[in-house]
C-alpha cells in the first residue's frame, strides 16, 4: 500500500501561473486534508474534506481552492500564484482514533 | 480561538541526556493532544497521542490540565531521536489538527 501520495514534489512557478497539487490515498479514510509547511510557523490547515463530495475552508484558504472529486482523491488548485505562496504542502488523511497520516509533501517555490 | 505554543525552536542536548519537549495549548473544551514527529526524509507520522496514555520509543507525555501543558520527556536521548516534533490539538470543529510551531531536537553523540 501507498498510503498518501502526492505530486508533484517539487515544482517552480512564476508569479501569476496557475498550478494543481494533487493527492491520492489508498488507506480507504473519508477525511482529506491540505496542509501548508512555513518555518517557523509549523503546519496550517488550507482546506479539509470530511468526506466524498464535501470541502471547507481551513485556517488559510485564501488563494486556493480543492476538490474532492471521489474518496481517493483530493486535489489543491493555485489559480494565480503568488511568492506568499512559496512554501511545503502537504497532504493528509484521518483514520483510526483521529490519527492524520501525511503523504511526503510538495515543495513549491513561487517566484 | 485554540491555540498550540512550542517555545524552543531548537533543542540540543548529549547523547544519554534526559530531554523535556515543551507545549502548552489553550482549548475552552476537553483536549485531544497529539505528538507528531518528522525524521529527516521522512514523512510526519503520529508519535503518540494522550488518550492512549502510551510510551513510544521510550517518550511519554502527560496532559496538566492545570498548567494546560503537554510536554514530551524522554529519560534518556539518543541520536535517532534528532528530528523535528511538532505538538497538535485536535479542532473538533473542524476534525482537524492545530499544531505548534514545532521544535527540532539535535542530540548530538
Amino acid at each position: 500500500n501507498a498510503g498518501v501520495t502526492q505530486t508533484p514534489k517539487f515544482q517552480v512557478l512564476k508569479t501569476g501561473q496557475s498550478m494543481t497539487l494533487q493527492c491520492a490515498q489508498d488507506m480507504n479514510h473519508n477525511s482529506m486534508y491540505w496542509y501548508r509547511q512555513d518555518p517557523g510557523m509549523g503546519l496550517r490547515l488550507i482546506y479539509y474534506s470530511a468526506s466524498e463530495g464535501t470541502t471547507d475552508k481551513g485556517e488559510v484558504p485564501n488563494g486556493y481552492n480543492v476538490s474532492r472529486l471521489n474518496k481517493r482523491e483530493f486535489s489543491l488548485r493555485l489559480e494565480s500564484a503568488a511568492p506568499s505562496q512559496t512554501s511545503v504542502y502537504f497532504c493528509a488523511t484521518q483514520g483510526w482514533q483521529e490519527t492524520q497520516y501525511f503523504g511526503p509533501g510538495t515543495r513549491l517555490l513561487v517566484l | 480561538a485554540q491555540r498550540v505554543t512550542q517555545p524552543e525552536k531548537l533543542l540540543s542536548v548529549f547523547k544519554g541526556a534526559p530531554v523535556e519537549l515543551k507545549c502548552n495549548y489553550s482549548y475552552s473544551g476537553s483536549p485531544e493532544l497529539f505528538w507528531y514527529v518528522q525524521y529527516s526524509r521522512q514523512r510526519l507520522q503520529l508519535l503518540l497521542r494522550h488518550i492512549s496514555r502510551e510510551s513510544i520509543k521510550g517518550f511519554t507525555a502527560d496532559l496538566n490540565k492545570g498548567e494546560t501543558s503537554f510536554h514530551l520527556k524522554k529519560p534518556f536521548a539518543q541520536e535517532e531521536d534528532s528530528a523535528m516534533y511538532y505538538c497538535a490539538l485536535k479542532d473538533t470543529g473542524r476534525r482537524a489538527l492545530t499544531f505548534g510551531s514545532g521544535t527540532r531536537l539535535q542530540v548530538q553523540p
